[in-house]
């Protein structure tokens, strides 16, 4: 079956320019994640959906950084007047969350580059 | 550090030997899971071992966890060229609903 995708798989933005950021989830996934993967390093964790609402942003570094989910499927992440700093991949999870299921499914990400 | 830390940090071996990946950590958790990344793709989930198991097999891969210790280690056998990648341990500690800590992460290289 389909697996998580994110679009687009690459972006190269001008520092100050807005991006957005799509993950498609495996249909019927309740739980939705969004970490951001600096070179080099471990996944870092922004935000958290649970169908259409957002229970956890504490890891988003400010507030240029939105996340929605508005139908509960579709999650998009986006930056407002990005930065160097925001160069990162963009990575997105899916869980179907039961009881019994923690595994993430993960997305290809986006590798994001602010020039 | 909330997150878990793998050692070694690089390790690289010949096809056919074992690789043991360390992971450590210092706050309760509700389970921990191995993930493995290749260049340029996704995290691929391997295997999770809850807070009250101590051992886990899953084909050539075996996870032990000690929470006296607050570790863990993976451990994957015979292993081939294809194991090249990083492999990431990740501490669910039950609070955010599924929130994930990574380490930095071991860089496995597995030469033929």
């Amino acid at each position: 079956g389909a697996g998580v995708s994110q679009s687009p798989r690459y972006k190269v933005a001008k520092r100050g320019q807005d991006v957005a950021l799509r993950c498609d989830p495996i249909s019927g996934h309740v739980s939705l994640f969004w970490y951001q993967q600096a070179l080099g390093q471990g996944p870092e964790f922004l935000t958290y959906f649970q169908n259409e609402a957002q229970l956890d942003k504490s890891g988003l570094p400010s507030d240029r950084f939105f996340a929605e989910r508005p139908e509960g499927s579709v999650s998009t992440l986006k930056i407002q007047r990005t930065q160097q700093e925001d160069s990162a991949v963009y990575l997105c999870a899916s869980s179907p969350w039961t009881s019994e299921t923690y595994e993430q499914y993960f997305g290809p990400g986006t590798r994001l580059t602010v020039t | 550090s909330q997150q878990g830390e793998e050692d070694p940090q690089a390790l690289s071996i010949q096809e056919g030997e074992n690789a043991t990946m360390n992971c450590s950590y210092k706050t309760s958790i509700n389970n921990l899971q191995w993930y493995r990344q290749n260049s340029g793709r996704g995290l691929v989930h391997l295997i999770l071992i809850r807070s009250n198991e101590r051992e886990k097999h899953s084909g050539r891969l075996r996870v032990t966890l000690d929470t006296s210790k607050k570790s863990s280690s993976l451990l994957i056998t015979a292993s081939r060229a294809a194991d090249t990648a990083s492999y990431f341990c990740a501490i669910d500690r039950g609070s955010t609903l599924g929130r994930l800590y990574f380490g930095r992460g071991t860089q496995l290289t597995v030469w033929p």
